[in-house]
């Protein structure tokens, strides 16, 4: 099992460009997640999914789109990127459930450093 | 509103002496907690969770973490750390949503360094 991967691992954008980042899962999971993390700010949630077909947004969903067209993979979009996105981009996953049950460990790709110049 | 506070942003310790790093949440009802170790370079990893029970939780790798209620906090602790385990570690608080996925807090991370 490869666990979660993530393209690309590092990207440098001009201001304006859009991109995606792609995510995907092999372990049959439902939940999906993608954090940015920023020096001193720790890991902040973008936007989530509780499965296929369903995003919501999380802390930071300002500038973000996201898609869950198919179960294992879950696509970040910048539509036009900013100096303020620069960061680095984890998503993970975990098993389903509500309640205790959604509380289950995550498991994180290695992330995505992104620029914006 | 639920928050994570991890004091001291940068911990150097030697190699073979024992650590503890300081995690203090705020949550009204009963929170459930977490310790993650993030490697150079690498995604984040699950050391440890408190859901309930023992107040002292076992987690991989030699660690362990006291929950304390009456000083909200939930430190982390390895009786003798070894050079690998020179990471940036989180400690998260999360709260069970009977309608949706949960939502999980992350600290803003202490960085451990080890001394030879």
């Amino acid at each position: 099992n490869a666990g979660v991967t993530q393209t690309p691992k590092f990207r440098v954008l001009k201001t304006g460009q859009s991109m995606t980042l792609l995510c995907a899962q092999d372990m049959n999971h439902e939940y999906m997640y993608w954090y940015r993390q920023d020096p001193g700010m720790g890991l902040r949630l973008i936007h989530y999914s509780v499965g296929e077909g369903t995003t919501a947004k999380g802390e930071v969903p300002d500038g973000y789109n996201v898609s869950r067209l198919k179960k294992q993979n879950f696509l970040l979009g910048l539509e036009s990127a900013a100096p303020s996105q620069t960061s680095v981009y984890f998503c993970a996953s975990s098993y389903g459930g509500l309640g205790l049950a959604s509380l289950n460990e995550q498991f994180f790709g290695p992330g995505t450093r992104l620029t914006v110049l | 509103a639920q928050s994570v506070t991890q004091p001291d942003i940068h911990i150097t310790v030697s190699e073979g002496a024992s650590l503890e790093l300081r995690c203090n949440y705020s949550y009204g009802a009963t929170p459930y907690l977490f310790w993650y170790v993030q490697s150079p370079g690498q995604g984040l990893q699950l050391l440890l969770k408190y859901f309930s029970g023992d107040t002292l939780v076992q987690g991989i790798k030699g660690f362990e973490a006291e929950f304390k209620r009456s000083q909200s906090s939930f430190n982390l602790r390895k009786p003798s750390v070894h050079w690998s385990d020179a990471a940036e570690y989180f400690c998260a608080v999360g709260r069970a949503l009977y309608s949706s996925a949960s939502k999980i807090i992350f600290g803003s991370g202490t960085r451990l360094s080890i001394r030879p």
